[in-house]
């Protein structure tokens, strides 16, 4: 099956300052690359996704990045502030069937 | 908001019991999901359903099992408890159908077992 690593599992960035999180895959059909936000206590949610077609994708301060040769993703996040604490997870789909990583704590400091 | 509810949302029990959560649906999505989230593992795939009556093995999936008897409602079992099945549980709904979409997840469902 799928193997999705991601790093850092843990991250600290100043507020106003740029983080980034990068996540590998294994399976080369994999064609469905989301993020998911979760605030403590709370159910993952969709922040933006790409698919395979796709090399970049911003929505404001986030965009995603893919490298479908290297079979690697990147969430970035610019201008960051303390709500974007939290944990970060992303995911590869090779269609109905969705493997995560292991989650990147951020912690914005102000 | 997606209409998926869990229930319990919490539950303490013993070792070597039955349990079962409950996943709840109103918007006949065809397919659920059931991942458990452990820290330092992430999200991981425990089953999943594509219709009524039809399921499927996740990475995760010994010691559970699971049914899905209306398009509504996709329940979890764990036969008999034990303490590495301590953890979150979440459901969670593709909201395109067979087309990879967005997951939907519901609120968890926090299992302690003792």
């Amino acid at each position: 099956g799928e193997n999705v690593e991601q790093h850092p599992s843990t991250l600290s960035v100043q507020e106003g300052d740029s983080a980034v999180i990068k996540c590998t895959y294994s399976d080369s059909a994999s064609n469905y690359f989301p993020w998911y936000k979760q605030e403590l206590g709370k159910r993952p949610q969709l922040i933006i996704d790409i698919r395979s077609n796709v090399g970049e994708k911003k929505d404001q301060r986030i965009a995603v990045t893919l490298n479908k040769t290297a079979k690697h993703f990147s969430l970035h996040i610019t201008e960051t502030q303390p709500e974007d604490s939290a944990v970060y997870f992303c995911a590869a789909s090779t269609g109905n069937q969705f493997y995560f990583g292991t989650g990147t704590s951020l912690t914005v400091i102000p | 908001d997606a209409g998926i509810t869990q229930s319990p949302r919490h539950k303490v029990t013993e070792t070597g019991t039955p349990v079962t959560l409950r996943c709840h649906q109103t918007e006949n999505h065809r397919y659920m999901y059931w991942y458990r989230q452990d820290p330092g593992h992430g999200l991981r795939l425990i089953h999943y359903s594509y219709g009524v009556k039809d399921t499927d093995k996740g990475e995760v999936s010994d010691g559970y099992s699971v049914s899905r008897s209306k398009t509504e409602d996709f329940l979890l079992t764990l036969e008999s408890a034990t303490s590495s099945q301590t953890s979150v549980y979440f459901c969670a709904i593709n909201q395109q159908g067979a087309v990879t979409g967005e997951l939907f997840f519901g609120e968890g469902s926090r299992l302690t077992v003792l």
